[in-house]
């Protein structure tokens, strides 16, 4: 039972280079989440998606691109890094129904 | 979503039980009381929810006052691994889990040797 994945899990990039986190849940579940954490602000929703390929934007999207052609999978890109992008990423999947999340293990992102 | 509030730490000795209080006084009679906790370093994790009645699972206990307006998370038996930060979060049943959660600053609970 893999749960959520995310990887990378460290990831150290320059500033305009485009990155892409990936996400994965072997759940099935319909709810699929991006998170950042920095200190000082917890975490922050940046993208949801509610199934595959339906996406909304949440607190924080400026600068941040996702996709959902498939129901396990939600990939966040940074089209082009800047520095403030620096941060921990995390995904989290929940089933219909139920408004419990499950997290991944977070990507720790690193814009030089 | 309701405001909370939580200490922002608290000690507990290794083996006893672990009681995190949560206000909540401006809570609606449709939200509910969901707990999270994030060890260093991980994802948040699910702990419990409820909305009226007092909850138990294999990882904690919810215990909600009458009024609801305030609640309490039970670590039965804590251990070492239970130090994280813990999170109580006050929310409307959303029916299909669209909306983000949000989390405050919660409570560092220490579990101490």
């Amino acid at each position: 039972d893999a749960g959520i994945t995310q990887s990378p899990r460290y990831k150290i990039t320059e500033t305009g280079r485009q990155v892409t986190l990936m996400c994965h849940q072997t759940w099935s579940h319909s709810y699929m989440f991006w998170y950042r954490q920095d200190l000082g602000h917890g975490l922050r929703l940046i993208y949801y998606s509610a199934a595959a390929d339906i996406t909304d934007k949440g607190e924080v999207p400026d600068g941040y691109v996702v996709s959902r052609s498939k129901t396990e999978n939600f990939p966040l890109t940074l089209e082009s890094a800047t520095r403030s992008q620096t941060s921990v990423y995390f995904c989290a999947s929940s089933d219909w129904g139920t408004d419990t999340q499950y997290f991944g293990p977070g990507t720790r992102l690193t814009v030089l | 979503d309701a405001k909370t509030t939580q200490p922002p730490s608290m000690d507990c000795a290794e083996g006893r039980a672990a009681n995190l209080p949560c206000n909540h006084s401006t809570i609606s009679g449709n939200e509910y009381v969901y707990w999270y906790r994030q060890i260093h370093s991980q994802g948040p994790q699910y702990i419990i929810h409820g909305l009226k009645n007092n909850e138990t699972n294999e990882m904690a206990s919810l215990i909600i006052t009458e009024d609801r307006k305030s609640s309490t998370l039970i670590l039965p038996h804590a251990t070492l691994r239970d130090t994280a930060v813990y999170y109580c979060i006050v929310r409307l049943y959303s029916g299909g889990g669209a909306d983000g959660l949000t989390f405050g600053k919660g409570t560092h609970l220490i579990i101490q040797p």
